[in-house]
């Protein structure tokens, strides 16, 4: 069966370092991988979408890499802040709109 | 971005009472919805596909009948959680998806109801 796995454990660093989280997944091609921000008691918030033929996206102080052949993603900030502490979770997807499986989500704390 | 509301935000009710959950795209027109659902800790697990018009398609091991979508129009979806019981206590979410979107990838998501069931 399709699984996927975020880091479960809480991940804490120190404000100003890079923050990297990973994503891994098994039984499964997706054609797109996306991330997302949640905040406790919060809908999702859409961070980065990469497609299975793109191997690096950037968006500010985000990066996400995207390797198929080891089936795994991860997510980059740089320069954490306090305001990015969030749940980040991650979730494939196939092409044509059709739905996401998310992953279990990593808890990240940047602490001052 | 594009906006998705949700209403109410948060609702309590009793053991056997319906709940209606309304999902709103507020600035786009969404052919499809999403309604998902997550338990404390957990992640979110997708309950159903809406396509405007037409039924719902259930995920596996989530009751049509006890959990009825109608999406009647392009911005409008509903969830009815019907005799409700504690056990469907739980964080409702929904997302929106439009094919007039970048890639028509990304889906928009609701900032969720609290369901709590006495």
């Amino acid at each position: 069966s399709q699984k996927i796995e975020q880091n479960s454990e809480a991940l804490n660093i120190q404000e100003g370092k890079t923050a990297t989280l990973t994503c891994n997944y098994t039984n499964y091609s997706p054609a797109y991988l996306q991330w997302y921000r949640q905040d406790p008691g919060r809908g999702p918030v859409f961070l980065l979408l990469i497609r299975e033929n793109e191997k690096e996206k950037r968006k500010e102080r985000l990066k996400v890499t995207f390797d198929t052949t080891l089936k795994q993603s991860l997510f980059h900030i740089t320069a954490s802040q306090p305001a990015d502490s969030a749940t980040y979770l991650c979730a494939l997807g196939r092409g044509g709109g059709n739905k996401l499986t998310f992953g279990t989500g990593t808890q990240l704390k940047v602490e001052l | 971005g594009a906006v998705v509301s949700q209403h109410p935000s948060w609702v309590i009710c009793k053991s056997g009472t319906s709940v209606k959950i309304e999902c709103r795209s507020l600035d786009f027109q969404a052919t499809t919805m999403f309604w998902y659902r997550q338990f404390p800790k957990q992640s979110l697990m997708l309950m159903a596909t809406s396509n405007e018009g037409s039924k719902a398609t259930y995920e596996q091991g989530v009751e049509k009948d006890k959990f009825l979508i109608n999406h009647a129009s392009l911005t409008l979806s509903t969830l009815t959680v019907t005799s409700a019981h504690p056990e469907d206590s739980s964080f409702y979410i929904c997302s929106a998806r439009s094919y007039t979107g970048t890639s028509g990838d990304e889906q928009f998501f609701g900032p969720g109801t609290r369901l709590t069931v006495l």
